[in-house]
């Protein structure tokens, strides 16, 4: 299974709503990631968890809360964001604390913020 | 910092080989992948660089000099289905910090 699920797919949310996108791997990876990217952009770094720790966050805005409750598992707690949060957001996993490792990606979540 | 730069668009004829090159200035660079990403889906994974030189993977082929921070992906006997965006993304910061460069979109003309 080397296989990142990404659900829902698509969403479509009211600036006041709270949402929650989730990703899940079952490759034993320790490193998850989430990305934002926008049409004929490339993928923006977000957040990675590294042990289920969060490691790095690229200064996102608290409008955006991850979350990992375990290794498998991996969200993004959505509230009250703006119509230019609107984008594909990506998760991705890979083997922590390698340097020789890919990242795979899951088909992503196709937010739009009404 | 982070700065990652490819050509926006390339065209290429079917059959031939096109090469799409990428710079970068990376701090605390560890190497370098290539991402193929078609529109609407996620990227894929095509090659890893740490080492200088090439790699070659079949019709795919990246090549990594860390001096002078290029890198460039190599595409032979182009198919249409090559037609996509390609990106690449320097891997730095403890092995966790993959960050993409602004993506070329080659488009496989007939």
């Amino acid at each position: 299974d080397t296989e990142v699920t990404q659900t829902p797919k698509h969403l479509v949310m009211g600036m006041t709503n709270k949402k929650s996108l989730k990703c899940e791997q079952h490759m034993g990876h320790r490193a998850m990631y989430w990305y934002k990217q926008k049409a004929k952009k490339p993928p923006e770094l977000m957040f990675v968890y590294s042990y289920e720790k969060l490691s790095i966050n690229e200064s996102v805005p608290s409008r955006f809360s991850p979350e990992c409750p375990n290794s498998s598992l991996l969200n993004l707690h959505l509230h009250a964001l703006q119509p230019e949060d609107s984008a594909l957001y990506l998760c991705a996993s890979s083997q922590a604390g390698r340097m020789n490792t890919e990242a795979f990606f899951g088909q992503g979540t196709r937010l739009t913020v009404v | 910092g982070q700065n990652i730069d490819q050509p926006t668009e390339m065209t290429a004829t079917e059959g031939a080989i096109v090469q799409i090159n990428c710079t970068y200035q990376t701090s605390g660079f560890n190497g370098l992948f290539w991402y193929q990403q078609h529109a609407g889906e996620a990227p894929t994974f095509l090659s890893y660089n740490v080492l200088d030189g090439l790699e070659e993977k079949g019709r795919f082929s990246s090549f990594l000099s860390r001096s002078k921070g290029y890198s460039y992906l190599l595409l032979k006997e182009l198919q249409m289905k090559d037609s996509a965006s390609y990106l690449c993304a320097a891997l730095s910061g403890g092995y966790q910090k993959v960050t993409f460069g602004t993506g070329t979109k080659l488009q496989v003309i007939p």
